[in-house]
């Protein structure tokens, strides 16, 4: 079974500060990895994959598969990042397992 | 980018009446499709998978006879909210996957339904 965690339900960070999402996962075989986000009002999009190793918005994400994990960060937020944020995996193999699985999300507030 | 437009935005009925919200994918086609259900700040619960010209798969807990899904083509999978009650009241957002292995997907901008 594959399962994603997101152990911060809320997270607030100052205008500046350095923050970071953590997201956990749990797949036997090579998953692939997303960040998706939900700006208030508008419908979730994706952020980035692991696969692309890109920064958008300033967000990045390794994929750590000794820890199971693939964070994201940002060095400085902004008040625009204030949003919910879900991490997401797919497996790798056919059928079911093609499925998005999402973790529970971070509401995250960057304050002024 | 892909776009995934769902109808209506907002929908407000009363108990015991149905509701019908469609989702469509405006530019591709969309052999499967997603249906999820959002609480307030927390996460997306998937409700069933529709597959163009097939039923659709429910996940375990959610009432086949009162959420019909129905995936008529290649671009269009509508829910049905039988007998809606207000505990019914909630977000509901579609997606849809494009390429034969669902390489991307693609989000509906989900209706929000309010039961009285």
């Amino acid at each position: 079974a594959q399962r994603v965690t997101q152990p911060e339900k809320l997270l607030s960070v100052f205008k500046g500060a350095p923050v970071e999402l953590k997201c956990n996962y749990s797949y036997s075989g090579s998953p692939e990895l997303f960040w998706y986000v939900q700006y208030s009002r508008q419908r979730l999009q994706l952020l980035l994959r692991h696969i692309s190793r890109e920064s958008i918005k300033g967000f990045t994400a390794d994929l750590n598969k000794g820890e199971t994990s693939f964070h994201l960060k940002k060095p400085f937020a902004q008040e625009e990042d204030s949003a919910m944020y879900y991490c997401a995996l797919r497996g790798a193999s056919s059928g079911s397992a093609r499925q998005l699985t999402f973790g529970s999300g971070t509401q995250l507030t960057v304050l002024p | 980018g892909a776009v995934v437009s769902q109808h209506p935005s907002r929908v407000i009925c009363k108990s015991g009446t149905s509701v019908k919200i469609e989702c469509r994918s405006l530019d591709f086609q969309a052999t499967t499709m997603f249906w999820y259900r959002q609480f307030p700040k927390q996460s997306l619960m998937l409700m069933a998978t529709s597959n163009e010209g097939s039923k659709a798969t429910y996940e375990q807990g959610v009432e086949k006879d009162k959420f019909l899904i129905n995936h008529a083509s290649l671009t269009l999978s509508t829910l049905t909210v039988t007998s809606a009650h207000p505990e019914d009241s909630s977000f509901y957002i579609c997606r849809a996957e494009r390429g034969q292995w669902g390489t991307e997907a693609f989000f509906g901008q989900g209706t929000r339904l309010t039961v009285v």
